[in-house]
């Protein structure tokens, strides 16, 4: 069966401070790796992942996938408030994409 | 807005009787995800469209839930004698492609709340 594991699964940091998610993933014919944010609604998606080792950036947000180890980070540096969220991971096995989420990351940042 | 819509935005019944949701994907869209999420965890796959394709189904569908996508574009989950372990975000997301692995963009969600 699928797995995504996230940790940590809580995080309570300063702004300013620099954090790192962790995700592993066992899927099987893996395809993809994806991060989204999730506040008081819907997931918003933040990156997708296909090959190891290329660095996603966005702003102060960025990601990597290893392959290898099957695993991926989300980095967020500078962190602000309004980055408190719930981050989820999510690997896609299948041609179509069907996802496997983790459990989320929830990150709170005080000011 | 071009987003992907669903509705209503919240549902509270009784136990033992019928809801229907519906989702709008983004127009150009040819998959079309059903979700389900509960309290601390993530969201977990329930079923998918290629367009007007029922191509999967989760084992946590029961009988009692059933989906369409008539036409290929919008979407409707019915869940049938409805029980309080229904209770959850019932979440709907769209991808665009035929092959290969796309970012999938989520709807807002109905609540579904079973008393």
């Amino acid at each position: 069966e699928d797995k995504v594991v996230q940790s940590p699964l809580s995080l309570v940091v300063h702004e300013g401070d620099t954090v790192t998610l962790n995700c592993s993933y066992e899927v099987t014919n893996f395809r993809s790796l994806l991060w989204y944010k999730q506040e008081k609604k819907a997931p918003t998606f933040l990156f997708m992942l296909t090959s190891s080792g290329i660095e996603k950036k966005s702003g102060r947000l960025s990601s990597i996938l290893d392959k290898k180890e099957l695993f991926s980070i989300l980095n967020i540096t500078a962190t602000q408030t309004g980055d408190s969220a719930i981050y989820l991971c999510a690997a896609g096995g299948t041609s179509y994409g069907k996802l496997t989420f983790g459990q989320g990351t929830i990150l709170t940042v005080h000011p | 807005d071009t987003g992907v819509s669903q509705n209503p935005r919240h549902k509270i019944t009784k136990r033992g009787q019928n809801v229907t949701f519906r989702c709008d994907p983004i127009s150009e869209h040819n998959r079309l995800y059903w979700y389900r999420q509960t309290l601390g965890q993530g969201p977990e796959f329930l079923t998918y469209f290629q367009n007007e394709a029922q191509l999967e189904k989760s084992r946590l569908l029961s009988d009692r839930f059933s989906a369409e996508r008539p036409k290929g574009s919008f979407s409707t989950l019915e869940i049938q004698r409805t029980e309080q372990g229904d209770s959850a975000m019932y979440l709907c997301a769209s991808s665009p492609g035929q092959y290969g692995a796309h970012e999938q963009f989520f709807g807002p969600g109905t609540r579904l709340t079973v008393l």
